[in-house]
């Protein structure tokens, strides 16, 4: 979804460096969401936020921090990346609404040696 | 605790109808979303389910059970361009979130 923009495409780091993937989206939406994407694990929430001063841990979010900087971005860190967290990352919006769903970004194919 | 299943793999050919399934059992429940999702691109959002029945939007129908737990995405008419992976997603109680809980999706191939 062109709407929602993640920063790098890809990137390949060594282990104990410190990431920021970055995402921004023009839908207007209130609601962004981080994902990462494991073969067989399916995709996983790490961090959500409603609204610019609101965040919310996910299910994985150990070992990642996240910065809303305004409604239209919102960045996740590694402080301290670990091999483990080798994953294809995925940011997601939605509206406000039961039946809204969620719009993803790209994704970024994050590589830590 | 939560839990959502779907076949790993299913192969098809281009033409015909595939059904795919998936069964939940979750600690509430407030809708069921189907995404497809080709190989290292971003998931697109196919149907959403919140009451009992069959949802037809084109080639693609959804169809929920709740008392069941179960679900089913069915693909008409099928082309080349359907092989990709479908996720189903439930949205547990609590849906001022929308917080959605993915199985690990299922690989359809499609055959000439």
């Amino acid at each position: 979804d062109a709407d929602v923009t993640q920063t790098p495409r890809n990137r390949i780091t060594k282990t104990g460096k410190r990431i920021m993937l970055e995402c921004s989206q023009t839908k207007g939406h209130d609601r962004m969401y981080w994902y990462r994407q494991d073969p067989g694990l399916g995709l996983r929430l790490i961090y959500y936020s409603f609204d610019v001063k609101d965040i919310n841990k996910g299910e994985i979010s150990d070992g990642y921090s996240v910065s809303r900087q305004a409604q239209a971005k919102f960045s996740l860190s590694l402080e301290s990346a670990i091999p483990n967290q080798t994953a294809l990352y995925f940011c997601a919006t939605s509206d406000i609404g039961e039946n809204q769903p969620q719009h993803f970004g790209d994704g970024t194919r994050l590589s830590i040696l | 605790g939560q839990n959502i299943d779907q076949p790993t793999e299913m192969t098809a050919t281009e033409g015909a109808i595939v059904q795919i399934n998936c069964t939940y059992q979750t600690s509430g429940f407030n809708g069921l979303f189907w995404y497809q999702q080709h190989a290292g691109e971003a998931p697109t959002f196919l149907s959403y389910n919140v009451l009992d029945g069959l949802e037809e939007k084109g080639r693609f129908s959804s169809f929920l059970s709740r008392s069941k737990g179960y679900s089913y995405l069915l693909l008409k008419e099928l082309q080349m361009k359907d092989s990709a992976s479908y996720l189903c997603a439930v949205r547990d109680r609590g849906g001022a979130t929308n917080k959605l809980i993915f199985g690990t999706g299922t690989l359809l191939a499609v055959q000439p």
